[in-house]
């Protein structure tokens, strides 16, 4: 099992620009998560997916803020335009199913710095 | 709403027990989990607990959970300088359909 696959691993930008985060979650898996870790504010639930339609994204800060899962084993955050209070660690968990008993794994995060 | 209240940091010299304590205000809460974060990695799950039980053990992990006062532990024994991580605490939000996080133990082992 290859396990919650994120890309790329860093990113650096410029204020202003488009940023694309990707995710290949555990295949099988149903539901779809985005968090995001700050020092200051740990780990905040931004979106999430149950069979790639979304749920609840009453986490995205802000409009700039988007996501898309166009079929089971793809997932996109997108951040446009980049701003550098947006800098942080962002985390993609996917889970077998939605509920309770079915705990995350995640993948390894993207780095995100926008200077 | 749902909260998840975890103490920053823990201090242990190897070989002495840690005990990393959690509290959570969701009353509804069926399992609870455990999670480890070592650094430039993603979140590793280590354990989790159904609300029926008051304890669990797994190999050196004892997690201790009291629903009255809807307090969870985990307790490692025998801790290692390769434990030195963060450990995460997490809940169900009241929906159930997510995880919520509290701000993570920072546990440092001193050889």
């Amino acid at each position: 099992d290859a396990g919650v696959i994120q890309s790329p691993r860093h990113e650096v930008t410029e204020m202003g620009q488009e940023v694309t985060l990707r995710c290949k979650p555990i295949s099988g898996h149903n539901s779809l998560f985005w968090y995001r870790q700050t020092m200051m504010r740990g780990l905040e639930l931004l979106i999430y997916f149950n069979n790639n339609v979304p749920i609840d994204d009453s986490g995205m800060p802000e409009d700039r803020f988007s996501a898309k899962m166009p079929n089971a084993s793809f997932s996109t955050l997108k951040i446009q335009p980049s701003e550098p209070r947006d800098s942080a660690v962002y985390f993609c968990a996917s889970s077998l199913r939605q509920g309770r008993g079915s705990p995350l794994h995640f993948g390894n995060g993207t780095r995100l710095t926008v200077t | 709403g749902e909260d998840v209240e975890q103490s920053l940091f823990l201090s242990v010299r190897e070989g002495d027990s840690s005990v990393i304590n959690c509290t959570y205000t969701d009353s509804s809460s069926t399992y609870l989990y455990w999670y480890k974060q070592e650094p430039g990695a993603g979140l590793q799950l280590l354990t989790y607990i159904f609300s029926n039980m008051d304890m669990k053990q797994d190999q050196r992990l004892t997690v201790l959970l009291n629903k009255k006062d809807k307090h969870l532990s985990l307790r490692i024994a025998d801790t290692q300088t390769g434990d030195s991580a963060i450990y995460f605490c997490a809940d169900h939000n009241q929906a159930g359909t997510a995880l919520i996080f509290g701000k993570g133990t920072t546990l440092s082992v001193s050889s």
